[in-house]
């Protein structure tokens, strides 16, 4: 079993509709979370970054955190073009922690 | 401008001819590491350094080896590319390792796609 699980899509939706980008994680040491753009021939760039659970919100972008659940989710409002790429959740614990434990991705395009 | 930088972006090899990678950063920071993404697998870790001279395996170390002379440089070398090591290649920077402070914001260069034929 992979310690992140994110659903590889692709997703698409229409201009202006609310996008639910979701991962599962097993490890219950994970305590930060992230979430990553990665757009087209281009490295990842991180977009939202919580610790523990609860929510953070960022323009048009919120990020919730579930740790009972295992579960992470990012919600994009008004969506664009121009945020279509692929989103990338990555997690890490709180100490001892050498690297991040990514998703594989969800792929995501926005139709004008 | 803050940035991490890699050479080549695209190179075709074939097994066995030994290369190398650069990866350079100009934000002084400590920690480095070399990721390889592949389809339905995601980003894996093959090697990080938490600062000069100190390097470890990540998840997928076998294959390859790297060197941290200088703050700023973190070469990926493939001493001898099997076809296996066709992949996307993202070096990564932050200022401190995961799980040290809130610096978590890890900044990628911009990939080396490697085929090995």
């Amino acid at each position: 079993q992979k310690e992140v699980e994110q659903d590889p899509g692709p997703l698409s939706v229409p201009e202006g509709a609310i996008v639910s980008l979701n991962c599962t994680y097993s490890n219950s040491a994970f305590q930060y979370f992230m979430w990553y753009r990665q757009y087209s021939r281009k490295g990842p760039e991180l977009l939202m970054y919580t610790y523990s659970s609860g929510n953070k919100e960022d323009g048009r972008f919120t990020a919730q955190v579930d740790k009972s659940s295992k579960y992470i989710s990012l919600f994009i409002r008004d969506s664009q073009p121009s945020d279509s790429a692929t989103y990338l959740c990555a997690m890490s614990p709180q100490t001892g922690a050498n690297n991040l434990f990514f998703g594989t991705g969800t792929r995501l395009t926005v139709i004008p | 401008e803050a940035q991490v930088t890699q050479n080549p972006r695209y190179l075709i090899t074939v097994t066995g001819k030994k290369l190398t990678v650069t990866c350079s950063q100009n934000m002084n920071h400590e920690y480095m590491s070399w990721y390889r993404q592949d389809p339905g697998l995601g980003l894996r870790q093959i090697y990080y350094s938490m600062n000069v001279e100190v390097t470890d395996k990540g998840d997928v170390p076998e294959g390859y080896k790297v060197s941290r002379k200088e703050k700023r440089n973190f070469p990926l070398i493939l001493e001898s590319p099997s076809p296996n090591q066709t992949s996307l290649y993202f070096c990564a920077s932050s200022l401190r390792r995961p799980g040290r402070g809130a610096s978590y914001e890890q900044y990628f260069g911009p990939g080396t796609r490697l085929t090995v034929t």
